[in-house]
């Protein structure tokens, strides 16, 4: 069965500082990932995913993820954060099982992401 | 229109009622998907629509039942739960459930507190 694991429980950071989030997953076959950011009191949103090509990949709000297939990570990065950043981060693969996924994305625990003006 | 939406945001229940959640999305999408998430956890994937068929149901007991009327609207109907199914559950939706290139679309969720 597939698993993510984030290091970090809760990361604390003053502004302008570089964050690095970290993210591995544990299942051999083909796989997307993705990361996504909950603000305080909102819904799940899509930062950024990586499907295949380029293994650095640009998501919104200045943040960027590197894929490295051979360390099955998938670090989050931002190389100046703001206090507006303050959320919980989660990473999740989504495992191509057989060429068919059912979208069973498995998250991460996550990463509270506190910055501090 | 990019949103899931959900109703109502926040819901308190006793262990002998009924209720249900609602969620609802105009994206054209024909996967729907329950989420449960736990404070300070992870969402936990329950249940897959597929084109309005049940497609995934992982071990959710039955007090909690999803229906899909039609390919907008996304229901679950919870009846006898136990406080320890207090939760935020979350709704979700993709073009199609198929390929692995989906991305996922969230709604807000809604709080369940069960006394």
């Amino acid at each position: 069965a597939q698993s993510v694991s984030q290091h970090n429980h809760h990361v604390i950071l003053s502004e302008a500082a570089s964050l690095e989030l970290g993210c591995n997953y544990s299942y051999g076959g083909t796989v997307n990932l993705f990361w996504y950011v909950q603000y305080p009191g909102q819904h799940l949103q899509l930062l950024l995913k990586y499907f295949s090509g380029d293994p650095l990949v640009k998501g919104i709000k200045g943040f960027e993820a590197e894929f490295i297939k051979s360390k099955f990570s998938f670090n989050l990065r931002k190389p100046s954060v703001q206090w507006s950043d303050t959320a919980e981060y989660f990473c999740a693969v989504i495992s191509n099982a057989g060429g068919t996924s059912y979208g069973k994305l498995t998250f991460g625990q996550g990463t509270i992401l506190t910055v501090h003006p | 229109d990019t949103e899931v939406t959900q109703t109502p945001k926040h819901l308190v229940m006793g262990m002998t009622n009924k209720k249900s959640l609602k969620c609802e999305q105009h994206m054209g999408h024909r996967a729907m998907y329950w989420y449960k998430q736990k404070a300070k956890k992870p969402p936990e994937l329950m249940f897959v629509y597929s084109y309005e068929k049940l497609s995934i149901n992982e071990s959710v007991p039955s007090r909690f039942s999803p229906e899909c009327p039609n390919s907008s609207l996304l229901n679950l109907h919870l009846h006898a739960l136990q406080p320890e199914d207090s939760a935020l559950y979350l709704c979700a939706s993709s073009l199609r459930t198929v390929s692995t290139n989906e991305k996922l679309f969230f709604g807000s969720g809604t709080q369940l507190s069960v006394l």
